[in-house]
């Protein structure tokens, strides 16, 4: 499939090591954030997300921070894959507008 | 989370034509959405398309060139008129969890325009 990302920021572990991707929001009126995976080739696959009334949430594998002092946000996961192999992306939203707004994306690749 | 297909998968064009693009969800959806990723780059909403009323465009789009229908519940086209080489991108189409703010992603469309 066609390759997604080509010029995005990257970041290489391996595997078995743990991953953290970072996110900069730009709206102090964001208060709903979701990550999403997208394999080549593919749609947007929803990992995990957070309201801004927390500041952590654990998943499998896989844990979102949130810091709105900073307007950062965090996905750290955990024992990485092969199959974690992915641009991932952040995306905010202001609860009852239904209107996304992405992150530039990283690219993640896990070595054997 | 909701089935969401898209045809076609993937097309090459020629300049100056059109190509409809469509989306079905296995089930029924208050909210579609139509998003264009270019290459190498993240997701930008084209327009929000709501059953019975017009679609709401961003800024930036135009139902000119970018007209898109809701026939009913479970169903969207976009079409991408007037085709040039800088309309390739994927296209993909969303659709809104009940309840909450989460959407969920087809496959998307590979578009090329030559």
């Amino acid at each position: 499939g066609e390759s997604v990302g080509l010029h995005l920021p990257t970041l290489s572990v391996q595997e078995g090591d743990n991953s953290i991707i970072n996110c900069a929001y730009s709206n102090s009126a964001s208060d709903y954030f979701i990550w999403y995976k997208q394999e080549s080739g593919k749609g947007p696959q929803f990992i995990i997300d957070i309201r801004s009334n927390m500041d952590k949430r654990q998943g499998q594998r896989v844990t979102v921070l949130l810091n709105k002092t900073v307007k950062h946000l965090s996905l750290q996961i955990a024992a990485t894959q092969p199959g974690d192999s992915a641009v991932y992306f952040c995306a905010e939203s202001i609860q009852g507008a239904q209107k996304l707004v992405f992150g530039q994306g990283t690219r993640l690749t896990i070595n054997p | 989370s909701a089935v969401i297909s898209q045809k076609p998968s993937r097309d090459i064009c020629q300049r100056g034509t059109s190509l409809t693009i469509q989306c079905q969800v296995d089930s029924q959806v208050t909210m579609m959405f139509w998003y264009r990723q270019q290459p190498g780059q993240s997701l930008t909403l084209i327009a929000t398309a709501n059953q019975g009323s017009e679609a709401t465009y961003e800024s930036g789009f135009v139902i000119d060139k970018f007209p898109i229908s809701r026939p009913n519940l479970t169903f969207s086209t976009l079409t991408v008129s007037n085709m040039s080489p800088e309309d390739s991108s994927i296209y993909l189409c969303s659709v809104d969890s009940p309840g909450t703010d989460t959407q969920y992603f087809g496959p998307g469309t590979r578009l090329t325009v030559l």
